[in-house]
């Protein structure tokens, strides 16, 4: 079966770090995503894995360790507007050509 | 253009009516995806399109749901008698074969 888990809550304080799992169990895999979802928008792109080790943008990285399949998302220097789901999201197909199988999403939100 | 657009934003059915909805997907895509999302709960997949053909149809309900992708047209997706259950927000994303990721639209709610 597929099964895709991340924590359905977190809180955290503006100007902090704060690091998002995810776990995955797929028959196959071809690549992590990371989305970022305001409520009533369409999910953002944030990050692609698909070799394991960390990938860095700006305040955002995200972390790809195949053998255990896991993954996470990490935030820092933390705004206001960072508060939304993150989604974590694996591919199994090649290249584009796949769907996606999402995890429940995680609902972060920001504090002052 | 550089968005997926999708049409209308909102659509209000009472039990039983036909829905219809519409997606251009970013031009040059050809890889089209209609994914269901009901409250805040994860994606559900449900079809998939390479240029007009159908790619992967695994999550598509076996009854009262179709989806077409014409050539010129904007992809559809049409349910049929709808249910109570058929609420939702319903996303399309598109992609192109070997790079770029996938890019969503953003979403048209269905109340029925």
């Amino acid at each position: 079966g597929q099964n895709i888990d991340q924590p359905t809550e977190m809180t955290a304080t503006e100007g902090a770090i704060v690091q998002i799992n995810c776990t995955y169990q797929t028959s196959g895999f071809n690549g992590l995503f990371w989305y970022q979802q305001h409520a009533g928008e369409a999910p953002t792109f944030l990050s692609y894995n698909v070799l394991d080790g960390l990938e860095e943008k700006g305040r955002f990285s995200s972390f790809l360790s195949r053998s255990k399949g896991y993954s996470y998302l990490l935030l820092k220097e933390l705004q206001m507007k960072d508060s939304a789901s993150y989604l974590c999201a694996v591919t199994t197909g090649s290249g584009n050509t796949g769907k996606l199988i999402f995890g429940q999403g995680t609902t972060l939100q920001v504090k002052p | 253009g550089e968005e997926v657009a999708q049409t209308p934003k909102h659509l209000v059915r009472g039990e039983g009516q036909k829905a219809k909805l519409y997606c251009a997907p970013i031009k040059g895509h050809s890889y089209v995806f209609w994914y269901q999302q009901v409250l805040k709960n994860e994606f559900k997949f449900l079809i998939s399109f390479q240029n007009e053909n159908v790619f992967d149809e695994t999550g598509m309900p076996k009854e009262r749901f179709s989806a077409k992708c014409l050539p010129n047209s904007p992809c559809s997706l049409e349910i049929q008698a709808t249910k109570l259950e058929d609420s939702a927000v319903y996303f399309c994303a598109s992609s192109p074969r070997d790079s770029g990721g996938y890019t969503f639209g953003s979403g048209t709610r269905l109340t029925v």
